[in-house]
């Protein structure tokens, strides 16, 4: 059983369109992050979410938002997207803010 | 923010060899862990360690928090240690992860 997973894998789409990326954990966790990974390797946080609080990086463009529908899933809705968009997405969870994190797979974005 | 430092960027090493990462960090931190990217993006924890030393197999880490820096050490490496390092540190419930340093075995 995989303990974040995330979907797609692999998403190819045109600038402009939206999209929506999805995570859930299986392990019991009240916290969950979204990272991207740009193409000279760096982590950045986009996102962390507990069932009280979200905190945004203020760097992260408003075209991206965080759904939760419960303390299992939190999805990566991007609207309009653009070239630089193009990445790779990692959920990832933890046991509250700062303890041991988990991460998913990725999901390769490329915007063409 | 924090910064991150993690040298060197880059590593190539023989099979069987051994190396020490390190990470660099600018302020108090609560935490620390050290992950593996491997060549297929998958990243994998290796150690929490906020603190202290700890050994699991071939890998051990250290960390010296009032020195605010962390060490990785690879012993006796294998192509299967190819791949990139990541230390991230914890403050303020944030994870900020570091540069990265980019390990090659050769056999």
């Amino acid at each position: 059983d995989t303990a974040v997973s995330q979907t797609p894998k692999y998403l190819v789409t045109q600038m402009g369109n939206d999209k929506s990326i999805k995570c859930e954990q299986n392990l019991g966790h009240d916290t969950m992050y979204w990272y991207k990974q740009d193409s000279k390797k760096f982590l950045k946080i986009m996102f962390s979410y507990n069932n009280k609080e979200l905190i945004i990086n203020e760097t992260v463009p408003n075209r991206f938002s965080p759904k939760s529908p419960d303390k299992a899933h939190l999805n990566l809705h991007i609207n309009s997207l653009e070239l630089g968009d193009s990445a790779v997405y990692f959920c990832a969870s933890s046991q509250g803010g700062g303890n041991t994190i988990y991460f998913g797979e990725g999901s390769w974005l490329t915007v063409v | 923010g924090i910064q991150v430092e993690q040298s060197p960027p880059d590593l190539i090493l023989q099979e069987g060899a051994n190396s020490t990462l390190r990470c660099n960090f600018s302020d108090s931190v609560n935490n620390l862990q050290w992950f593996h990217q491997n060549p297929w993006g998958q990243l994998i924890n290796l150690f929490y360690i906020p603190s202290g030393t700890k050994q699991n197999g071939r890998l051990s880490a250290t960390t010296v928090a009032t020195e605010r820096y962390s060490l990785l050490y690879i012993s006796s490496s294998q192509t299967t240690d190819s791949g990139v390092y990541f230390c991230a540190v914890v403050t303020g419930n944030q994870f900020y992860f570091g540069t990265g340093t980019s390990l090659t075995v050769i056999p």
